[in-house]
Parts: structure tokens; sequence; C-alpha cells
């Protein structure tokens, strides 16, 4: 149990258009989803934590009308980047967030590696 | 600021002998400890945890070691196996947080045949 999607896996676009990431837990309720981008040999870097039905909290330094993050299901969140630019090109990470003995655990999708030319 | 390094970008093991992966924090708030595993072009998978009130535990080949003193934590993986190799994420959680983790910046392990 406990699965996360993401989709698409991949995507190149052009600078200037928005890109639309999915996340889903497949087999559990998540109430707590969370956004990371992870440029290479770095770490992962938290973008957001969004919760169902709220508005995201976003981490510091993080654009949040550049990144629109909407949760509108307990299984479904969405990263938006918008207006691109091959500066955002990184992997992106979502997990979502489940209650296991009485503490939060987080489980990652696999990841969706954005490209812009 | 890097409140949760991995000093050790790489690390390089025989098949059959025990790997520790180091890792350091400087915030004093963290009081979550986990270590996750991660492919290439994959989503870290979790490996093992430990709370502060704790000094170890257990699971397995894995074993994570806690010295909150020196704000130190190790992972211990025997015997290592070539299907360990992989990089290795230490990453904290600290009171009153939401459960947001702070990732180290990973050690690449690859365990020798």
């Amino acid at each position: 149990g406990a699965v996360v999607s993401q989709h698409p896996s991949w995507v190149i676009c052009k600078s200037g258009t928005s890109v639309k990431i999915e996340c889903r837990s497949l087999d559990f309720q998540a109430t707590t989803m969370f956004w990371y981008r992870q440029f290479p040999k770095q770490s992962l870097m938290l973008m957001a934590t969004s919760n169902e039905g709220s508005k995201a909290t976003y981490e510091q330094g993080v654009e949040k009308d550049k990144f629109l993050i909407n949760h509108a299901s307990l299984t479904l969140s969405t990263l938006t980047v918008t207006s691109a630019h091959p500066e955002d090109s990184s992997f992106y990470i979502c997990s979502a967030g489940r209650l296991a003995g009485g503490e939060t655990q987080q489980y990652f999708g696999p990841g969706t590696r954005l490209t812009v030319t | 600021d890097q409140q949760v390094k991995q000093n050790s970008p790489s690390l390089s093991v025989q098949e059959g002998r025990i790997s520790i992966l180091n890792c350091d924090y400087t915030n004093s708030m963290f009081d979550y400890f986990l270590w996750y595993k991660k492919y290439p072009a994959e989503g870290p998978t979790f490996l093992i945890s430990i709370s502060s009130i704790k000094d170890k535990n257990e699971d397995g080949r894995f074993t994570v070691f806690l010295n909150k003193s020196a704000k130190h934590l190790s992972l211990h993986i025997v015997p290592s196996q070539p299907g360990d190799s992989a990089v290795y994420f230490c990453a904290a959680s600290a009171v009153g947080s939401g459960d947001k983790l702070t990732f180290g910046t990973g050690t690449r392990l690859a365990v020798r045949p």
C-alpha cells in the first residue's frame, strides 16, 4: 500500500508556457501533500505544503504566483509551473502524508523531470 | 543554510561488508530523523526512522544510530548487497513543523560484488 503516482514523468516545454504536474495517492487518502524540487546532485528542497481544501503554504523564496498548487481532493494535488523559463528546469517530486503509528509518514511519487527550452 | 549535511558525497563498499552513512544536523529543534533511498529518476523510498528519544533503531539489515549531543546520526547497512547501491538521503523534522522534512544532500553508495 501507500503508492503515489505523478504525471507526467517527464515533460519538455517551451519558455513562456505553463506546465501542470499531477500527484495522486492511489490507495490512501492524504490530507497533506508536499512538493519538492531537486537540482542535479543537490538535496530535495521543499517548495510548499498543501492541505486538502485550503491554500498551500510556500517556503521562503518560492514564488506562489509562479508555482500554483491546488489540492482539490484527498487523493490529488497539482503543481502548475506558470510561464516556465529554463531556470525552472528541474526534477519535481511530490509526497503524500499518511498517519502511521501516530506519526505522519511521507510517501513519495516517482518525480517529474521538467525541461524548459 | 544547509541544516542537514551529508559530508560524504559517495561511498564504495565491498559486498558483504558494512556500509556506514553519516549525517550531521545543526537545528536543535529536529526531533525525528529518517533515511531514504533513491534511485535515479525515481522518488525516495523510506528506509528507517528514529525519534530523538531513542539512540538506536534497527530493522533487518538497517540500523540507525542517533547521537543528540553531537547532532549526528548514522545509517549502518550490514551485510551490504549490490542492490543497496543508490543515493541515500537523511532527513529531519522539527517539533511543530507540520511534518515538513529537511533533506541532506545525499550520499551515493556503490556496493561492489
